[in-house]
């Protein structure tokens, strides 16, 4: 099964700097690499997402890039502020033998702290 | 009520209860999910229903019970527990199928269980 592997597991910026989190998979056949962010006490929520056809994409001040040679992608986040500060996680996923629901994987968080 | 509800928020049972967990989900998905979340681990799937297929991760034990009657309610029979089965228990739901585009998890705000 997939495998995914996530680092750093915390990570404090001052605000305004950028903030980078890293993960690895092990499914050549994964296709689909969202990353959600979770406040505390709060449910997961997609923040971007990005498919195997492409190799980067942005959305403001977050990005995600994928390395599909290397498998591992990586979620970038500019000009940090106090409210980015959450759990984010990363996950990859390839669609059950039926086409239906993708089955995600996820990674084990990395818990961003952006100091004032 | 919109999104996905999870009920109860808050669970504690003894080892030999039998209990029940609840969700609903208000946006005309097609699948739906049940994950666990353990401090400092990843998500880990423990079921999906998508379309006429049920996914199961089989790590799961067979006290965890999943039913899902129709597309918009998901249910997690609880039987016989175990303390370390304390965690943090997420419902998800997602419209599966055809359109690479889907597959966009919305999470429920999570039954917190304590077995005692």
């Amino acid at each position: 099964g997939e495998n995914v592997e996530q680092h750093p597991s915390t990570l404090s910026v001052q605000e305004g700097d950028s903030a980078v989190i890293k993960c690895t998979y092990s499914d050549s056949a994964s296709n689909y690499f969202p990353w959600y962010k979770q406040e505390l006490g709060k449910r997961p929520q997609l923040i971007i997402d990005i498919r195997s056809n492409v190799g980067e994409k942005k959305d403001q001040r977050i990005a995600v890039t994928l390395n599909k040679t290397a498998k591992h992608f990586s979620l970038h986040i500019t000009e940090t502020q106090p409210e980015d500060s959450a759990v984010y996680f990363c996950a990859a996923a390839r669609s059950f033998s039926s086409g239906s629901a993708r089955q995600l994987t996820f990674g084990s968080g990395t818990q961003l702290t952006v100091l004032p | 009520e919109t999104g996905v509800t999870q009920t109860p928020r808050h669970l504690v049972m003894g080892m030999t209860n039998k209990k029940s967990l609840k969700c609903e989900q208000h946006l005309g998905h097609n699948a739906m999910y049940w994950y666990k979340q353990s401090a400092k681990k990843p998500l880990e799937l423990m079921f999906v229903y998508s379309l006429e297929e049920r996914v199961e991760n089989n790590s799961v034990p067979s006290r965890f019970s999943p039913e899902c009657p129709n597309s918009s309610h998901l249910f997690l029979h609880l039987h016989t527990l175990q303390p370390e089965d304390s965690a943090l228990y997420l419902c998800a739901s997602s419209q599966a199928g055809g359109n690479s585009g889907a597959n966009v998890l919305t999470f429920g705000a999570g039954s917190r269980l304590t077995v005692l």
